[in-house]
């Protein structure tokens, strides 16, 4: 898997839209963006997911850049409930082997009331 | 009805026990993972077991044994713990091996006393 690279930890205002980046320069064609997330003492939780094209859905959306070499996660108005360490793993569809998702450090994200 | 269960949710142990951790995912996913989240709060994969394969991670140690009953059960079974098995360890399941959809169960929070 393509390894990636987020920034440590992000605060936002609740409310606010908030922006979290992740770096994956050496990702193959045949590989898909996947952001999970771990509210804190619980399982991670997925998120969206997404190959080239802009992706939506009722949690958030991801923008993926034309070089697919970066991508950003936004939850459009957040809220205290996002607080959580979020991340950007990379990963064929499928065939890649039953070896599961490789958890970086990820972005701890702060949601300021 | 919860898709990815562990039980118990808390267990203190003394050292040098035997103990198992048991999982079951009602979702129909045909991969079953374990996770261990050590006090940094790293995710760390420890195995994944399809009906087709076991993959172990090769940093866990032979005192822990994944055992898998049937497509739905992934027990996780340690022998002799040390005070370094203390750890949340957390149960996961998927369909198929990409990065999609993995649903993971509220952990097992694992105290070696």
């Amino acid at each position: 898997d393509a390894k990636t690279t987020q920034p440590p930890s992000m605060d936002c205002a609740e409310g606010r839209a908030a922006n979290l980046p992740c770096n994956h320069s050496t990702i193959s064609g045949n590989e898909y963006v996947y952001w999970y997330r771990q509210i804190h003492s619980q399982g991670p939780q997925y998120i969206i997911h997404g190959l080239k094209n802009n992706e939506t859905n009722e949690m958030a959306s991801l923008i993926i850049t034309e070089d697919r070499k970066s991508s950003t996660l936004i939850l459009p108005h957040a809220t205290l409930r996002d607080t959580a360490v979020y991340y950007c793993i990379v990963r064929v569809a499928s065939g890649g082997g039953a070896d599961g998702l490789t958890f970086g450090k990820g972005t701890h994200l702060i949601i300021q009331p | 009805d919860t898709a990815v269960s562990q039980t118990p949710k808390y267990l203190v142990t003394q050292m040098g026990n035997d103990k198992s951790i048991k999982c079951e995912q009602n979702l129909g996913h045909d991969t079953m993972y374990w996770y261990k989240q050590d006090s940094k709060k790293f995710l760390k994969i420890m195995f994944s077991y399809n009906n087709k394969e076991l993959i172990i991670n090769e940093t866990v140690p032979n005192r822990f044994s994944p055992k898998s009953p049937d497509k739905a059960h992934l027990n996780l079974h340690i022998n002799s713990l040390e005070l370094g098995d203390s750890a949340v360890y957390f149960c996961a399941s998927s369909l198929g091996t990409g990065g999609y959809g993995y649903t993971f169960g509220s952990g097992t929070r694992l105290t070696v006393v």
